[in-house]
């Protein structure tokens, strides 16, 4: 199957600070990629969907000036928590689809804690 | 509210011991995929299912999706420690391009 990695895996912040999450596919291109929030013991929430080369379209409730999300590449997906608050503290999740397969394949994920 | 209802929320069992988790909904999906995820770690996905009334087998895991394409089972036979973890089901209605996952059923099997 297709593989997508996320970078970094863990990241501990101040609040206040911006942090950028990172989401690649490693060997397929993926025009649409997709970001998820999970909190300890809940599903996954997807927040957002990335479009290469467009604005990425945000899910109800989710503030598109606080998850900056920059799909410049074919294979490269960012997402940046502006000014993060302990409660933005989650775990975050990007998948990819990856058209051949006709499947969206996820990556590892991202813990994020805020301080 | 949760577009995709998991039963049960939580299953704790016996090595050995059967069990079924369910997946139900109001809306038709035209497809449903079944992912594991462990702690710290994204969802891999186990199988998708696209025809009303299919049944796919995966080992010990047997898949069904509903005939009206509303609903899913997963049954595990002769659960192992292995199988430990959350197990969610998402329902696609636009190809893959609009997933949305059901809340998850965490299950834990004893030695």
């Amino acid at each position: 199957g297709a593989v997508v990695s996320q970078h970094p895996s863990r990241v501990i912040c101040k609040s206040g600070t911006s942090v950028k999450i990172e989401c690649r596919s490693l060997d397929f291109q993926a025009t649409t990629m997709f970001w998820y929030r999970q909190f300890p013991k809940q599903s996954l929430m997807l927040m957002a969907t990335s479009n290469e080369g467009s604005k990425a379209t945000y899910e109800q409730g989710v503030e598109k000036d606080k998850f900056l999300i920059n799909h410049a590449s074919l294979t490269l997906s960012t997402l940046t928590v502006t000014s993060a608050h302990p409660e933005d503290s989650s775990f975050y999740i990007c998948s990819a689809i990856e058209y051949s397969y006709n499947e969206q394949f996820f990556g590892p994920g991202t813990r994020l804690t805020v301080l | 509210t949760q577009l995709l209802e998991q039963s049960p929320q939580f299953l704790s069992i016996q090595e050995g011991e059967n069990l079924t988790v369910y997946c139900n909904s109001s809306s038709v999906f035209s497809s449903l995929q079944w992912y594991r995820q462990e702690p710290g770690e994204g969802p891999v996905l186990l199988v998708t299912v696209v025809t009303g009334g299919e049944v796919k087998k995966l080992k010990r895991l047997t898949f069904q999706f509903g005939d009206a394409r509303k609903d899913s089972s997963l049954h595990i036979t002769a659960a192992q420690p292995g199988d430990t973890g959350l197990y969610l089901c998402a329902g696609g209605r636009h190809h893959n391009n609009d997933m949305r996952f059901g809340a998850g059923t965490r299950l834990t099997v004893k030695p």
